[in-house]
């Protein structure tokens, strides 16, 4: 069965940088964009970007441009995400989230991994 | 502010029909397919439709969607308890270049 499985919850100072994994099984990996998407408490989903593990190409959401990194390793099928210059409003779940269709940058997301808490505070 | 526009909470007794409504323009809802999912309390979102209108393998055809122009719509008939969650349209922006998500409905069954 396909499973996602994220790293565990962590705290960062500001100014910081974060590196969430998430790793996959139950599939191809390669034949599966993974999206990142984010959830600040109380609130909203809101989208960070994508990446073509085939490939490793990415698209950002224009918010995260220069800030975020999207790469992966195809031998233990594994994405991660990774976010600088942390602040307070950073504060969020992170997921990550499979594209049902497979090779396309689109919103159907079928799988999502459990979600990686991270507190940027002082 | 969301791209995509959703009233912040609906409720509604059991085993009524509740609609939640998702509205966009022409760069996202009129142009692309609409995606709605389901949250519940702690939990990782879950895909509830599709492409608008279809529904994965595994969830319950109590759930329909539809889509008019620069708006959709998530329905729910024979509301039950465990229907209580947050739901959010989700779909791709060609002006953005990025998917986008509404504010979220918050459902309450009464």
């Amino acid at each position: 069965q396909v499973q996602l499985v994220q790293s565990g919850a962590e705290v960062k100072k500001p100014g910081a940088s974060l590196k969430v994994s998430c790793k996959a099984s139950g599939y191809t990996f390669t034949t599966y964009y993974m999206n990142w998407v984010r959830q600040a408490p109380g609130q909203g989903l809101e989208w960070m970007g994508v990446i073509n593990p085939s490939g490793g190409s990415t698209s950002y959401a224009q918010k995260f441009q220069g800030r975020v990194t999207m790469t992966r390793d195809t031998s233990t099928s594994t994405v991660y995400m990774e976010l600088s210059s942390l602040r307070s409003e950073d504060t969020a779940v992170y997921y990550c989230a499979r594209v049902r269709g497979g090779e396309s940058i689109a919103a159907d997301l079928d799988y999502w991994g459990q979600g990686t808490l991270v507190t940027v505070s002082s | 502010q969301s791209v995509l526009t959703q009233s912040p909470s609906v409720s509604e007794a059991p085993r009524q029909r509740v609609t939640i409504s998702c509205s966009g323009s022409s760069s996202n809802i009129g142009n692309n397919a609409v995606n709605w999912y389901q949250q519940l309390p702690g939990k990782a979102p879950k895909l509830l439709i599709y492409y608008d209108d279809l529904l994965p393998s595994g969830v319950s055809d109590r759930f329909s969607g539809s889509k008019s122009g620069t708006s959709a719509s998530l329905a729910i008939s024979g509301l039950q308890s465990e229907d209580e969650a947050d739901y959010y349209c989700a779909t791709w922006d060609d002006s953005l270049n990025a998917v986008v998500f509404g504010g979220g409905t918050k459902l309450t069954v009464l």
